[in-house]
């Protein structure tokens, strides 16, 4: 079965300050992996997705996130943060080919202005 | 585009009784997914829908159950509630199965007194 490790429970940090969330997922063939974001009072939405190809992928709000094979690894990046991406955000892995998503438990990140 | 709704948006049930919740998927969309958010447990997936069929099944005990109608409208039931069933219920809807991207609804607030 699948799974999803998220290492960072909590994080706090200054604006500008640069991000990395990191993200494993135990799954030994081919995977589609998903950072999600839910900012205080809204809904969950997609922040970048992983199908194929580069695996550098870009997304919303100046968000990436590197997919490493070899390591398992989807780790979320932002080099410069803002108070605005206060937020929890969720790493997923859906494997298998139906829409059946394994999320990881969630990082709270806190900015301080 | 509508996105996806869910009703009611709160809801304060007694241990016993049973609880029916509502998801309207984004036009179009044909999948339906069910998940439980808890602090403890993050996202856990219940089911999912896919032209009035399920799909895929979540490590739920058959308390749980779901339905799709003919409009992609989905319903969750939930008989006999545990207080550990307090939780938010969030509904998902994608264009078809697979790895399609999951546009999330607002959820369902379940408190079990």
């Amino acid at each position: 079965a699948q799974s999803v490790s998220q290492h960072n429970h909590h994080v706090i940090l200054s604006e500008a300050a640069s991000l990395e969330l990191g993200c494993n997922y135990s799954y030994g063939g081919t995977v589609n992996l998903f950072w999600y974001v839910q900012y205080p009072g809204q809904h969950l939405q997609l922040l970048l997705k992983y199908f194929s190809g580069d695996p550098l992928v870009k997304g919303i709000k100046g968000f990436e996130a590197e997919f490493i094979k070899s390591k398992f690894s989807f780790n979320l990046r932002k080099p410069s943060v803002q108070w605005s991406d206060t937020a929890e955000y969720f790493c997923a892995v859906n494997a298998g080919g139906y829409q059946k998503v394994t999320f990881g438990i969630g990082t709270k990140l806190q900015v301080i202005p | 585009k509508a996105g996806v709704t869910q009703t009611p948006r709160y809801l304060i049930k007694t241990r016993g009784q049973q609880v029916t919740l509502s998801c309207s998927p984004i036009s179009g969309h044909r999948s339906v997914s069910w998940y439980q958010q808890t602090p403890g447990q993050g996202l856990q997936f219940l089911f999912e829908y896919f032209s009035e069929t399920q799909r895929n099944k979540g490590n739920f005990p058959g308390r749980f159950s779901g339905r799709q109608f003919s409009n992609s409208r989905s319903e969750m039931n939930v008989s006999t509630l545990e207080l550990g069933d307090s939780a938010l219920y969030l509904c998902a809807s994608s264009l078809n199965s697979g790895t399609d991207t999951q546009y999330f609804g607002p959820g369902t607030r379940l408190t079990v007194l």
